[in-house]
């Protein structure tokens, strides 16, 4: 079965410390790849996602993630993170056989000031 | 436009009572998925529809839960005899298409349901 696994559930970091959330996923198959990222009372939103192509994929705000398929990881990435990128990350897969999309835990940011 | 909007907002429940939980997809999306998020566990996915097929139930954890889609558009999810373990924020999501092409699912607000 398809499973998603996010290595790090809670992260705290200062301003302008560099991020990196581990995301691993278990699936045989073609993979699209997916950050969503829920801000403090908002919807899930959409941060980046990996459907072919390069490898390194930029998303908004400064993130990024790479796809390494030999090691199933699509870790996301930011430079220098702010207080305002305090959110939970989540990390998911999609099949296109099933056309489910399925999560991981999540890991929860918060930047100090 | 409009995003996904699903409603209650909250809702309060007694164990052993019904509820119900609505979600209004974006329009024109054929799509419309539903996840549950408990604390901890990330999301949860539980079924989803497309178009005119067979929704897909697999991730329903319960013959209490049961979700239907009238008219493609508006989706309603039953949860019968409610539990405490229940508890937890019900997500619905919709995008343009589902299997065999990939597009971005949007999310609505949730509904958090408690049981007491």
């Amino acid at each position: 079965a398809q499973s998603v696994s996010q290595h790090n559930h809670h992260v705290i970091l200062s301003e302008a410390a560099s991020l990196e959330l581990g995301c691993n996923y278990s699936y045989g198959g073609t993979v699209n790849l997916f950050w969503y990222v829920q801000y403090p009372g908002q919807h899930l939103q959409l941060l980046l996602k990996y459907f072919s192509g390069d490898p390194l994929v930029k998303g908004i705000k400064g993130f990024e993630a790479e796809f390494i398929k030999s090691k199933f990881s699509f870790n996301l990435r930011k430079p220098s993170v702010q207080w305002s990128d305090t959110a939970e990350y989540f990390c998911a897969v999609h099949s296109s056989n099933t056309g489910k999309l399925i999560f991981g835990q999540g890991t929860t940011l918060q930047v100090k000031p | 436009g409009a995003g996904v909007s699903q409603s209650p907002s909250n809702k309060v429940t007694e164990k052993g009572k019904d509820v119900e939980l609505r979600c209004d997809p974006i329009s024109g999306h054929t799509a419309l998925y539903w996840y549950r998020q408990s604390l901890g566990q990330g999301l949860e996915f539980l079924i989803y529809f497309q178009g005119n097929s067979a929704p897909d139930k697999s991730g329903l954890p319960s013959d209490r839960f049961s979700a239907e889609r009238t008219g493609g558009s508006v989706s309603t999810l039953t949860i019968q005899r409610t539990q405490q373990e229940d508890s937890a924020v019900y997500l619905c999501a919709s995008s343009l298409g589902a299997s065999g092409t990939v597009y971005e699912q949007y999310f609505g607000p949730g509904t958090r349901l408690t049981v007491t």
